[in-house]
């Protein structure tokens, strides 16, 4: 079945841009996504990437997709502190469910 | 944008009883729901699928008689916890696609923090 693989843990400070990444085995995924959860809330969607795009941006965020290396990685630019979170990445467990795998999560410390 | 309700937020129950948790789609219908299960400071472990007017599909490993689940109506998915006990302390977190659409957005409820003493 799907496997998604993250670094556990990322420290930067304030203003600079954080970089996580992420690793998935089913190359059928057609969305791949990142996730933000706060300590003791549940699970906000940051962003989706359709598995046919290379990159996307959305404000301060960026994804990046990589197919053939089946890797994924968000960036957020100028890293303010309210960033400090536990960020997700998520794929589709197979292409024709709605079910996500969720990779362990990266705890992002930003530091001021 | 969409939005998935949770209740209770949080529960505290004596072992050997059982808890309901309820999920509901507020402005959207969900053939299906999802439950996942996380344990602190770890990822989400899909529990199950919830299914509308049918049995849910239960993920290995995890007690479709410990963990019922019902998917009444195409707004509304409860998750009963039977026979709690310290073990099962954990958050649960629902999640729903509008239409029952296999890619786009996925919406979380804000999650149920069960305790079991």
């Amino acid at each position: 079945g799907e496997d998604v693989e993250q670094s556990l843990f990322l420290s930067v400070r304030e203003g600079d841009s954080s970089v996580i990444n992420c690793t998935y085995t089913d190359s059928s995924s057609t969305y791949l996504y990142w996730y933000k959860q706060e300590p003791g809330a549940g699970l906000q969607l940051l962003t989706y990437i359709f598995s046919n795009m290379d990159m996307k941006q959305d404000q301060r965020l960026t994804v990046l997709l990589n197919k053939k290396d089946k890797h994924l990685s968000l960036r957020i630019a100028d890293t303010q502190t309210g960033d400090s979170a536990i960020y997700f990445c998520a794929a589709h467990g197979s292409s024709n469910t709605g079910k996500l795998i969720f990779g362990q999560g990266t705890t992002l410390q930003v530091k001021p | 944008g969409a939005v998935v309700s949770q209740h209770p937020s949080w529960v505290i129950c004596k072992s050997g009883t059982s808890v309901k948790i309820e999920c509901r789609s507020l402005d959207f219908q969900a053939t299906t729901m999802f439950w996942y299960r996380q344990f602190p400071k770890q990822s989400l472990m899909l529990m199950a699928t919830s299914n509308e007017g049918s049995k849910a599909t239960y993920e290995q490993g995890v007690e479709k008689d410990k963990f019922l689940i019902n998917h009444a109506s195409l707004t509304l998915s409860t998750l009963t916890v039977t026979s709690a006990h310290p073990e099962d302390s954990s958050f649960y977190i629902c999640s729903a696609r509008p239409g029952g659409r296999v890619g786009g957005e996925l919406f979380f409820g804000e999650g149920s923090r069960l305790t079991v003493l």
